[in-house]
């Protein structure tokens, strides 16, 4: 039962416009969720995370929506750049709990083309 | 600051062999947890200590264990291995309480031939 779901294996986008790439969750008791980029042969670089008491979060070129009610958020690159070409997996977890255990989404390869 | 640093990055073994990977985690942090990546399979969580006891276990077989050591510093252990825990082994360390952000290292890349 996959509990974080990115339904969207790959997106391609030109460059400097905007990326979208959603995440949606099952499990009620996920209150934070993050976002990471990986490049091949390296580890997740976290990126941008968010908290359930907020539905917007922004950094710099990265937004982050979280709508509750839909169990869905999406990160927003704007504008996009070469250089963000990567799998970006979204990631939950429930901050309440007394272990800090991430559920993983699968992961969506975006492409920036030039 | 240092981030995460784990301790092989390849590693070739045979089936049947054991194999023990290490993760220093960013000072400070007192939470780290391993995740395995596999083609298709996303990141699978595989546990998570915190000051030296282990919190929470994922869905993997006992061949798999791990600890932590006072200084937060972490070892994985494989044993028995066989050709499906061909993977990429992944650490990240996070400060522990309510904070989530979790920090990884590149990881090992385990080849079990």
């Amino acid at each position: 039962d996959q509990q974080v779901k990115q339904n969207s294996p790959s997106l391609s986008v030109q460059e400097g416009r905007i990326s979208i790439l959603n995440c949606d969750y099952t499990n009620s008791m996920f209150d934070y969720f993050l976002w990471y980029k990986k490049y091949p042969a390296e580890g997740p670089t976290f990126l941008i995370s968010i908290s359930s008491i907020k539905d917007k979060n922004e950094d710099g070129r990265f937004t982050v929506f979280l709508n509750k009610s839909a169990k869905h958020l999406s990160l927003h690159i704007v504008p996009s750049q070469p250089g963000d070409s990567a799998v970006y997996f979204c990631a939950a977890g429930d901050s309440s709990g007394s272990a800090r255990q991430l559920t993983f989404g699968s992961g969506t390869q975006l492409t920036v083309l030039p | 600051k240092a981030g995460v640093t784990q301790t092989p990055r390849y590693l070739i073994k045979t089936r049947g062999q054991q194999v023990t990977l290490s993760c220093s985690p960013i000072s400070g942090h007192r939470s780290v947890s391993w995740y395995q990546q596999t083609p298709g399979q996303g990141l699978q969580f595989l546990f998570e200590y915190f000051s030296e006891t282990q919190r929470n276990k994922g869905n993997f077989p006992g061949r798999f264990s791990g600890r932590q050591f006072s200084n937060s510093r972490s070892e994985m252990n494989v044993s028995t291995l066989e050709l499906g825990d061909s993977a990429l082994y992944l650490c990240a360390s996070s400060l522990g309480g309510t904070v989530l952000e979790a920090f990884f290292g590149q990881g090992t890349r385990l080849t079990v031939v």
